[in-house]
């Protein structure tokens, strides 16, 4: 069965950094990128990172740039997203969903991680 | 980079037609994707590539793609399709790609 298994709640100060992971299940790691996508508390969706599994590339989005890290451990078949240098405002639910190669659509999501940055 | 902008919010009584737009520069010319996100719970996908509906979307949700603007259109609207509505895309950056989503669209029913 189709699966995204993502890692729980997490609550880290200003200035930490997360490590968030997602566990896909056979039929989702391999053939299809695996993207990260937070949504702030009543904000929208907003894309970071897509990781390709089978080559281990990544494109990150521009603003998430120099703080934002996507790895694969082909292994586990689970792809990892770390983020350094939290803020107030990173405070957010991150999900890893799926898309094909192509121009793709996310056709399956994983159930999302909340972060609560909070001093 | 690539933007796309989102009717913040649209109302219609139950039974009616809803419409939610999707704008951007010759988006006619990319392939966009729309999903429902209600309270809670991760997004779906509604409508594929302009106009195609996944299985089990049911046949009220269409979707067209022409010009500048990209549309949803959600027919004798229910209770339960209240939810936000996103609509997303690939863009070029150099020899890489990347994800453009809308700033999403509360759709209320009345």
């Amino acid at each position: 069965q189709l699966q995204l298994v993502q890692s729980g709640t997490e609550v880290k100060e200003p200035g930490a950094s997360i490590k968030v992971s997602c566990r896909a299940s056979g039929r989702a790691f391999s053939g299809y990128y695996l993207h990260w996508v937070r949504q702030a508390p009543g904000q929208g969706l907003e894309w970071m990172a897509w990781v390709n599994p089978n080559s281990g590339a990544t494109k990150n989005a521009q603003m998430f740039e120099g703080r934002l890290s996507v790895t694969r451990d082909t292994s586990t078949t689970t792809v990892f997203m770390e983020l350094s240098g939290l803020r107030y405002d990173d405070t957010a639910t991150y999900y890893c969903a799926r898309t094909d190669f192509g121009s793709g659509a996310f056709d399956f999501w994983g159930p999302g991680t909340l972060l609560n940055v909070s001093s | 980079s690539y933007v796309v902008t989102q009717p913040p919010s649209v109302s219609v009584a139950p039974g009616q037609t809803a419409t939610i737009t999707c704008e951007g520069d010759n988006i006619g010319r990319k392939s966009v994707h729309w999903y429902q996100q209600k309270p809670g719970q991760a997004p779906v996908l509604v409508i594929s590539y302009d106009s195609d509906r996944p299985s089990g979307i049911p046949t009220r949700f269409s979707g067209s793609n022409s010009g500048n603007t990209a549309t949803v259109t959600i027919s004798r609207v229910e209770a339960g399709d209240e939810a936000d509505y996103y609509c997303q895309l690939w863009e070029n950056s150099g020899a890489q790609r990347y994800v453009v989503f809308g700033g999403g669209t509360r759709l209320t029913v009345l």
